[in-house]
């Protein structure tokens, strides 16, 4: 069965240094996501995008993070100057038109 | 935006006991969607509600949608240690169809 997959699963940085996350959607998906979820809270929608471009972004989304996909198949979440309260799980999301959503395994991001 | 509470945060049980979650809204909801996440693992889609008292099952699980579409139910019958994890409720909103996810509740099952 095709799935998400994401790399790395943990990633450790010092504030202040960039991060970028990497994540393969499912390869006929259309729309991609990110999501966040500090430790023992909920999931949080960052970011979506849709035909080359983000469709809706989230609060927390702000000008220190980035989407790109560079290619046909990659979908990155760049976090530019990281804080430690960037620490966090961060999952990668994908879908189909009208279907629901496929999310990765996560990569463990931990700022000191 | 839209947000949806759930309760109780966490529970505890015996493995063959019965459990049940609640998703509750004081807004009107167009669908609503359950997630399941093992410890250390990432969200798993079970089902999703579109109509107003809709009720499905799926094993010993049964999901309940409301009458008037402001909350949601999801109900496990003679719990396994397999269904160790925590239940989220989950709304599929906006124009990409992002998902806004309730505070979920955390499932623990001992023999």
């Amino acid at each position: 069965e095709p799935e998400v997959t994401q790399t790395p699963s943990h990633q450790v940085t010092q504030m202040g240094q960039e991060v970028i996350l990497r994540c393969v959607p499912i390869s006929n998906h259309l729309y991609f996501y990110w999501y966040r979820q500090i430790l023992g809270q909920k999931v949080e929608f960052l970011v979506s995008f849709y035909n080359n471009e983000i469709s809706e972004k989230s609060e927390i989304f702000d000008d220190q993070f980035s989407v790109e996909r560079p290619d046909g198949s990659n979908f990155t979440l760049k976090i530019r100057s990281t804080k430690l309260e960037d620490s966090a799980m961060y999952f990668c999301a994908s879908r189909l038109p009208g279907y629901t959503q496929y999310f990765g395994p996560g990569t463990r991001l931990t700022v000191l | 935006g839209q947000q949806v509470m759930q309760i109780p945060q966490y529970q505890h049980v015996q493995e063959g006991e019965d459990f049940t979650t609640y998703c509750n809204s004081s807004t009107t909801l167009s669908n609503i969607q359950w997630y399941k996440q093992r410890p250390g693992g990432h969200p798993v889609f079970l089902i999703q509600l579109v109509k107003s008292g809709e009720v499905k099952k799926q094993k010993r699980l049964t999901f309940q949608f409301g009458e008037a579409k402001k909350n949601s139910s999801l109900h496990i019958t003679a719990t396994q240690t397999t269904d160790v994890g925590t239940y989220f409720c989950a709304l599929n909103t906006g124009t990409a169809s992002k998902l806004t996810f309730g505070t979920g509740t955390r499932l623990q099952v001992t023999l």
